[in-house]
């Protein structure tokens, strides 16, 4: 089947703009997963998504970044204001859910957003 | 702070030799760790999961190897090949809340030189 998309795949954008980027998780997983991975360092956790439960927030770095998932489906993760230090490749995931079992905890990652702030 | 480290940055090896990738993290309340490979301009292909009460996960030419007690876990390549040139990231997650955020290391770029 199809696996984790995004898009876009590339975005250049000036400083202070708005920004949308949008992931499609693997169908039937109801786990999703928003990772940053700047130049030189490693993947950062943003925020993940577990069925309708709350979202947990905790790696957003700013009020500016929010992200909305409509049921168990399409995600966005919004960059408001964005400043040259969002600058870097953004990565969605999703997984089968979240338990004991193995193979439901494997993350599958999309080709990732490459972001670019002028 | 939870941290995962990996050492080389950077390696180069003929074909055909096996190789050895090292990962070390920080805390041993680790639920589960996970390999990956990235290519350039591409996201992330899973390559092992290993959970925390197993020791290793075997698949193909990979052999990935996970030791609570030194905080270390390797993944090994038998029979290197030029395809197998990528960039690989070790990521651990951890027990409790958050269970699901993966930290990752920076990761090791391979070279499989023909």
């Amino acid at each position: 089947g199809a696996g984790v998309s995004q898009s876009p795949s590339n975005k250049v954008t000036e400083k202070g703009k708005d920004v949308e980027l949008r992931c499609d998780p693997i169908s039937g997983h109801t786990a999703l997963y928003w990772y940053r991975q700047r130049l030189g360092q490693g993947l950062e956790f943003l925020i993940y998504f577990q069925g309708n439960s709350a979202p947990d927030k905790s790696g957003l770095p700013s009020d500016r970044f929010s992200a909305e998932r409509t049921g168990e489906s399409v995600s966005t993760l919004t960059i408001q204001r964005t400043q040259q230090e969002d600058s870097a490749v953004y990565l969605c995931a999703s997984s089968l859910g979240v338990r004991s079992d193995l193979s439901y905890n494997e993350q599958f990652f999309g080709p990732g957003t490459r972001l670019t702030v002028l | 702070k939870q941290e995962v480290t990996q050492i080389p940055a950077a390696l180069s090896v003929p074909e055909g030799e096996n190789l050895v990738l090292n990962c070390s993290f920080t805390d041993s309340a680790i639920y589960n760790l996970q390999w990956f490979r990235q290519d350039p301009g591409k996201g992330l292909t899973s390559l092992l999961l290993i959970q925390s009460s197993q020791r290793e996960q075997t698949s193909g030419r990979l052999n990935a190897s996970l030791d609570k007690s030194s905080g270390r876990s390797t993944l090994y390549i038998a029979a290197s090949q030029p395809g197998d040139s990528a960039t690989y990231l070790c990521a651990a997650s951890y027990s409790g809340a958050g269970s699901y955020q993966l930290t990752f290391g920076k990761g090791t770029k391979l070279s499989v030189i023909p």
